[in-house]
């Protein structure tokens, strides 16, 4: 019973190059959700998708990210033209109905700009 | 806007020294209380959720409860193995949104 799975674990870009983050539910799970945890911050969400519809965008950043739940392979979590801001780990989490059930969490990727 | 705030921000305890962890919220309309546990260089696991003011949940040497501003997460005889950050989360009914909002969590150490 595998678990909601990321890769890859951790992630060295330049500054200006492309980050794809990846992410593959918990079988059975149709709900994906992606948070970013920065330093001695908690956890901030940015996007929920289910297969092939954006649901809720409104904590990710307008420029530079995107993110896709196809209706086959994982969800995916693009950054383009990396800046040294956003270094930080990248969560992943699915849920089986979305509404009032628990959100199970992978292990990030935690990224790193230089 | 809705906000978690958790304190303390770190907490050591000696082994069987029970103690209470806390989350204050504020928030437009509670829809449900989560309590996570986090080891470093893991993802948050999940450990409860609270529906409404009143209501308990206990799991081993865990247990959280939640009244109409903030919830404690109570630990009973602590083991070394309990050591971990403890993440509080709310989700609101406004707006049908399914984000949560976290606080920056509780660290905790229980040295044996």
């Amino acid at each position: 019973n595998a678990g909601v799975m990321q890769n890859p674990r951790h992630l060295v870009r330049r500054r200006g190059q492309e980050a794809r983050l990846r992410c593959s539910p918990m079988k059975g799970h149709s709900h994906v959700y992606w948070y970013r945890q920065l330093p001695e911050e908690g956890l901030k969400f940015m996007v929920y998708l289910q297969k092939e519809n954006i649901i809720d965008e409104s904590g990710m950043p307008k420029e530079r990210f995107s993110a896709e739940f196809p209706k086959e392979g994982p969800s995916i979590l693009r950054i383009q033209q990396v800046v040294r801001g956003d270094s930080a780990a990248y969560f992943c989490a699915s849920s089986q109905t979305g509404t009032d059930s628990p959100l199970h969490f992978g292990n990030g990727t935690r990224l790193t700009v230089t | 806007e809705d906000q978690v705030t958790q304190s303390p921000e770190a907490l050591r305890l000696q082994e069987g020294e029970s103690s209470s962890l806390n989350c204050s919220y504020t928030v437009s309309g509670l829809r449900g209380l989560f309590w996570y546990r986090q080891d470093p260089g893991k993802g948050p696991e999940f450990l409860f959720t609270l529906y409404s003011a009143g209501e308990e949940k206990e799991k081993e040497r865990l247990k959280a409860t939640l009244t109409k501003k903030e919830s404690f997460l109570h630990i009973t005889a602590p083991k070394p193995e309990d050591s971990a950050t403890y993440l509080c989360a709310v989700q609101s009914t406004q707006g049908g949104s399914e984000k949560l909002v976290f606080g920056k969590g509780t660290k905790l150490t229980v040295n044996p």
